[in-house]
């Protein structure tokens, strides 16, 4: 079965970075791109962007550029979501995100909360 | 662009019938039949419940329908029961990008 399974929760200094993966199993990994999305504490979802798992060529959304970084290791079946130069606002949740057809996010990861706190 | 408007809160008693909207513009909901919706109970991932306008998953009971008018989409569930209390949120393709809209918690009274 497809399963989307995200790293656990992190706590990070404000000015460091933070290293997210979400490991997919159960389907071809190349076949659907991956998404990111995020939820800030009592918030709603925020599309941050997605990543072509073929080339490796990444989208970001408006607001997700410049500290944020998609990545893959398709030899592990894995996407990677790094964030730079942390702050308080980046506290959230984290989720990956397949697509499965057109904006169709079918399969989602569980989650990664990222704390941002001196 | 910003977020697709949804209302804040709809509710209704078990066995009725509630629809949330989900506004958008002629670039995303109004030019794409590919708006999404997800259920998300708390602490736990959203879930995929309509996709493609009026397309449901398998798994996804028939109380769920959705459907497009213009700019706006929505949801409609019906014969609402009390596992359905929880926040939904739409979806819309707007061309390489996507947008969430801002959510509508439902309340089973």
């Amino acid at each position: 079965q497809v399963q989307l399974v995200q790293s656990g929760s992190e706590l990070k200094k404000p000015g460091a970075s933070v290293k997210v993966s979400c490991k997919a199993s159960g389907y071809s990994f190349t076949s659907y791109t991956m998404n990111w999305v995020r939820q800030a504490p009592g918030q709603g979802l925020e599309w941050m962007g997605w990543i072509n798992t073929n080339t490796g060529n990444p989208t970001y959304a408006q607001g997700f550029t410049g500290r944020f970084v998609f990545s893959l290791d398709t030899s592990v079946n894995t996407a990677y979501l790094q964030i730079n130069s942390l702050n308080a606002e980046d506290t959230a949740v984290y989720y990956c995100a397949r697509d499965g057809v057109v904006a169709t996010y079918d399969y989602w990861g569980q989650g990664t909360l990222v704390t941002v706190s001196s | 662009q910003s977020a697709l408007t949804q209302p804040r809160s709809v509710s209704g008693s078990p066995g009725q019938s509630v629809t949330i909207s989900c506004t958008g513009t002629s670039s995303d909901v109004g030019g794409y039949n590919y708006v999404s919706w997800y259920q998300q109970h708390p602490g736990k991932a959203p879930k995929l419940m309509i996709y493609d306008v009026s397309k449901r998953p398998s798994g996804v009971p028939d109380r769920f329908s959705g459907s497009k008018s213009g700019n706006t989409a929505s949801l409609a569930i019906s014969g609402l029961q009390a596992e359905d209390e929880a926040d939904y949120y739409c979806c819309s393709y707007a061309g390489i990008y996507s947008f969430f809209g801002t959510g509508t918690k439902v309340t089973v009274l």
